[in-house]
């Protein structure tokens, strides 16, 4: 299986900083990688997809980047909805597996 | 829009069978894996498996040997079964999507079922 390593694990900011997230693959897996942020007893959410395409609806304060094994959420300017939990996951071949996931919480 | 919406039992015991099914509305059937994520308490997501409209099955290896999906394209509906649980299925069950990207030829889980908790005590 393909393991999804992110880091940190847990992060804390202030409103209006800028984050970053990195998500490590064990392979090589191109650009097929996508992100979701999950908030405490909701649903995932999917922010971005194929590594750098904002989902539609999502704030572009979102950004993703990378491509091969390393890759990278970005959020701009922190707002207080932002402050959740995110996850890498990959859909290079299954099984389709998670980032352990990365919980990001108001300094 | 096409929306999940599931429902299953949320109490067993252990050695019991899991049964979820997830009704999609609004939208197509054909075309699409779907899919089974679970969450353990406290956990990240463990993806299940998936099947498509036609039935094709994939499953997690971790989990093969207990998990079965079927799908019911008349109801546009989808089914979990997990035999033999244990406290270690204890989690919150999401059906979801693989959404196809023809162009990027990749996929991604949106949208997403409101999840089922499901626990196993004896």
């Amino acid at each position: 299986d393909i393991q999804m390593t992110q880091s940190p694990s847990s992060l804390s900011a202030s409103v209006g900083d800028r984050v970053t997230i990195t998500c490590r693959a064990s392979q090589n897996i191109g650009s097929y990688v996508n992100w979701y942020q999950q908030k405490p007893g909701k649903v995932p959410k999917l922010l971005i997809y194929a590594a750098s395409n904002v989902h539609s609806g999502v704030s572009s304060r979102f950004r993703g980047s990378g491509s091969g094994t390393d890759f990278i959420l970005t959020i701009d300017s922190l707002q207080p909805e932002d402050f959740a939990t995110y996850y890498c996951q990959h859909s290079y071949l299954s099984p389709y597996t998670f980032g352990q996931g990365t919980h990001l919480e108001i300094k | 829009q096409v929306q999940l919406q599931q429902w299953g039992a949320g109490l067993l015991k252990p050695s019991e069978t899991l049964s979820l099914t997830c009704g999609v509305y609004g939208g197509s059937f054909s075309g699409y894996r779907w899919t089974w994520i679970r969450q353990p308490p406290g956990k990240g997501l463990e993806w299940i498996g998936e099947i498509n409209h036609s039935g094709g099955t994939n499953y997690n290896p971790s989990l093969k040997n207990r998990v079965t999906m079927s799908v019911d394209t008349s109801r546009e509906q989808f089914s979990l079964e997990l035999a033999s649980v244990t406290a270690a299925d204890t989690a919150v069950y999401y059906c979801t999507r693989a959404d196809w990207n023809s162009r990027l030829r990749q996929s991604w889980f949106d949208p997403w079922g409101q999840g089922t908790q499901v626990t196993v005590s004896s």
